[in-house]
C-alpha cells in the first residue's frame, strides 16, 4: 500500500492567496483527519470525517479555512485568502475506524509570505 | 480539552545511552500509542498499547501502559543516531484522538 498521499509536499504562496491541499487516505479506511503542526502549538487536530462527513470541525482556526471530502479517496483542506499566520505543516492521516491507530501522510509545508 | 504531558520536553544523550520518556493525563484511556516524527516526516506508529499494565516490546523500544490507565512510558535502548526524532504520545477515546506535546531526541554519536 502507498500510505497516506499528500499534495504538494511544499508550498510557498502570497498573503491573500488561496491555498488548496490535497490528501488521499489508505484505501478502505474509512476516517480521515486533518492536523495542522506548528513548533509553537505542537500538533493540531483541525479536522475529521468519517465515512466521508465531517464529524468535529471544532480545530478549524476560523471561516477562511474549510476542508471536504468528496469521495472516500480525496479530500481538500482550502484557506482562503491565506495569511502568514497558517504557515505551518500540514498532516493528514486515516484510520480504518475513527476509533484505530492513526496513518500519517509526509505532510505539506506551507509558507505564507 | 483533554492534556497529554510528556517529559521530558527535549533530550540529549551519548549514542548508546538508553531512553525514558514518558506521558500522564489526569484523565484514564483505554487505548495509548506512541509515535516517532522524523525530521520531514510525518508522525509513524511505533506501540500501541491496549491493557492496563501491558508492557510491549518493538526491537529497541519498551512501551507500557500504566496500571492506573493514567500513563504510559516508552524505554529506547542502546540509542542509535538515527533514534533522534520526536516522540510523541497520543490516546484514543470514543471518538477522540488526543496527542502529547512531544519529547525531542538528540543522540550525540
Amino acid at each position: 500500500d502507498a500510505g497516506v498521499i499528500q499534495s504538494p509536499r511544499h508550498e510557498v504562496t502570497e498573503m491573500g492567496q488561496e491555498v488548496t491541499l490535497r490528501c488521499k487516505p489508505i484505501s478502505g479506511h474509512n476516517s480521515l483527519f486533518w492536523y495542522r503542526q506548528t513548533m509553537m502549538r505542537g500538533l493540531e487536530l483541525l479536522i475529521y470525517f468519517n465515512n466521508n462527513v465531517p464529524i468535529d470541525d471544532s480545530g478549524m482556526p476560523e471561516d477562511r479555512f474549510s476542508a471536504k471530502m468528496p469521495n472516500a479517496s480525496f479530500s481538500t483542506l482550502k484557506i482562503q485568502p491565506s495569511e502568514p499566520r497558517d504557515s505551518a505543516v500540514y498532516f493528514c492521516a486515516s484510520t480504518r475506524q475513527v476509533a484505530n491507530e492513526q496513518f500519517f501522510g509526509p505532510g505539506t509545508r506551507l509558507t505564507v509570505l | 480539552g483533554q492534556q497529554l504531558n510528556q517529559s521530558p520536553q527535549s533530550m540529549f544523550i551519548q549514542e548508546g545511552e538508553d531512553v525514558s520518556m514518558n506521558c500522564t493525563s489526569s484523565s484514564i484511556f483505554n487505548t495509548w500509542l506512541w509515535y516517532k516524527q522524523d525530521p520531514g516526516e510525518g508522525p509513524v506508529l511505533l506501540i500501541a498499547l491496549y491493557k492496563a499494565g501491558e508492557l510491549t516490546s518493538n526491537g529497541r523500544l519498551t512501551a507500557q501502559f500504566g496500571i492506573t490507565r493514567k500513563d504510559s512510558f516508552l524505554n529506547i535502548s542502546a540509542s542509535i543516531p538515527s533514534d533522534v526524532g520526536i516522540y510523541f504520545c497520543a490516546v484514543i477515546t470514543g471518538n477522540q484522538f488526543y496527542f502529547g506535546t512531544g519529547t525531542s531526541l538528540t543522540v550525540i554519536p
